[in-house]
């Protein structure tokens, strides 16, 4: 149990597109998701919190209009790169918490990740 | 924030060599505290959640201690294998009292 897929695992675009990650818990509902970053050789930074039905919480220095972040439904959230440019080339991973008082509460089950590179 | 360190950063040991690797942690803010392992390629695994003083947790040849009022967990590895070869991470969990700040990890080598 408690799988998440992410999709696409790899992308390659050219500068000024847009590109669009999902999210999806699998075999659960969770109504919090994760979305972190990873640069190489660095550790996971968290970009943003997203709840659904709501509005994502972003942490500081994450641009809100730059990282879209639809959370539609307990299953999926997605994650928009608007207008992007080389400097946003990085591992983007995901991570889904279970409703409160489940059995995968707290603990964040990770998305396979997805590598996106802009020329 | 709880903010974690892990060291060593990386680790190489021989098959069969028993190891273990620290978490440290400021121990006046403690809530709880997750291990992963995350294997190159794959997502990151959730192993652990640590959360009483004194707590021991084991998964096969893995386990996880936890003193928090010294602020560290040890995760220990008994007759590493080389698929036990990942990157160990640990974090608080992301809760409405604060954000799972990630250390760098322990990156574990096992050689054949």
């Amino acid at each position: 149990g408690a799988v998440v897929s992410q999709h696409p695992s790899w992308v390659i675009c050219k500068s000024g597109t847009s590109v669009k990650i999902e999210c999806r818990s699998l075999d659960f509902q969770a109504t919090t998701m994760f979305w972190y970053r990873q640069f190489p050789k660095q550790s996971l930074m968290l970009m943003a919190t997203s709840n659904e039905g709501s509005k994502a919480t972003y942490e500081q220095g994450v641009e809100k209009d730059k990282f879209l972040i639809n959370h539609a439904s307990l299953t999926l959230s997605t994650l928009t790169v608007t207008s992007a440019h080389p400097e946003d080339s990085s591992f983007y991973i995901c991570s889904a918490k279970g409703l409160a008082g489940a059995p995968y509460q707290e603990t964040q089950y990770f998305g396979p990740g997805t590598r996106l590179l802009v020329l | 924030i709880l903010n974690v360190e892990q060291s060593p950063q990386s680790l190489h040991v021989q098959e069969g060599d028993s190891t273990n690797f620290t978490c440290s942690f400021p121990s006046s803010n403690f809530y709880a505290l997750h291990w992963y392992r995350w294997e190159t390629a794959k997502s990151p695994e959730a192993l652990f959640v640590m959360t009483l003083n004194g707590d021991e947790k084991k998964k096969g040849r893995i386990s996880a201690t936890l003193n928090t009022k010294e602020g560290y967990s040890y995760l220990y590895i008994k007759g590493s294998q080389p698929e036990d070869s990942a990157t160990y991470l640990c974090a608080p969990p992301n809760t409405n009292a604060g954000k799972s700040t990630f250390g760098d990890g322990t990156t574990l080598t096992v050689k054949p």
